[in-house]
């Protein structure tokens, strides 16, 4: 059975740090690409970030670049989030999501985390 | 970016009732496109990718069609547990987007 379960959130202050973790188990992690997607409390989804299976690629949604940085170790079945100077606005669930596919057919979230809570607030 | 534009942003529909939420693109998007459903206090779900294919385990009753800007999906009969946002979410280019989800409530 695919799991995914998330790590790392809570009370952060803004500018702060948090580094969020997402364990995984039940399938072969390192042949999937990987993401973050995030929910504001009561709105809608984002994506975040997706990390390659070896983590030479890796992108972000705009309003993250070069705070946020998105990792794995493969060794250890683990996806990371690194977070940066944090603003009230980052303020989400933040979802580890596996993605399935390729670049010559579809990509889809096919399984998802229960969900890391973080909040930036003074 | 690409823009998903959903509608309607919300419904509310009879056990039983066929329940159609479209989205449409701001740019060509091809077929790439999946639908999730998330239920309150829960992560979203797959139920269709690639714009028309059903996700393994997904009821038949939900179903996806469309191709360049405008895409449906569709609930044949609507059922109690079906309650829950749906989100469609497009993944042509980077960076990958959502629509803005449509609550389905039962009348």
């Amino acid at each position: 059975e695919v799991q995914l379960v998330e790590s790392g959130g809570g009370l952060v202050q803004p500018g702060g740090s948090l580094r969020l973790s997402c364990a995984a188990s039940g399938f072969t992690f390192s042949s999937h690409w990987m993401s973050w997607v995030r929910q504001a409390p009561g709105k809608g989804l984002e994506w975040v970030a997706n990390i390659k299976q070896d983590g030479s690629e890796r992108y972000y949604v705009d309003s993250v670049k070069g705070r946020f940085t998105i990792s794995r170790d493969n060794a250890k079945n683990s996806l990371y989030l690194q977070m940066n100077s944090l603003r009230v606005e980052d303020t989400a669930m933040y979802y580890c999501a596996r993605v399935e596919g390729s670049s010559s057919s579809w990509w889809k979230f096919d399984y998802w985390g229960q969900g890391t809570l973080v909040t930036v607030s003074s | 970016d690409i823009q998903m534009t959903q509608s309607p942003s919300s419904l509310s529909a009879s056990v039983g009732d066929r329940v159609t939420i479209t989205c449409q693109a701001s740019q060509d998007i091809t077929k790439c496109l999946n639908w999730y459903q998330q239920k309150p206090g829960k992560a979203p779900n797959l139920l269709i990718y690639d714009a028309s294919n059903l996700e393994t385990g997904v009821p038949s009753r939900f179903s996806g069609s469309g191709t360049g800007t405008d895409f449906s999906f569709t609930i044949s009969s609507l059922q109690p547990e079906d309650i829950a946002t749906y989100y469609c979410q497009q993944y042509g280019n980077l960076p990958w987007t959502f629509g803005q989800g449509t609550k389905v409530e039962i009348k």
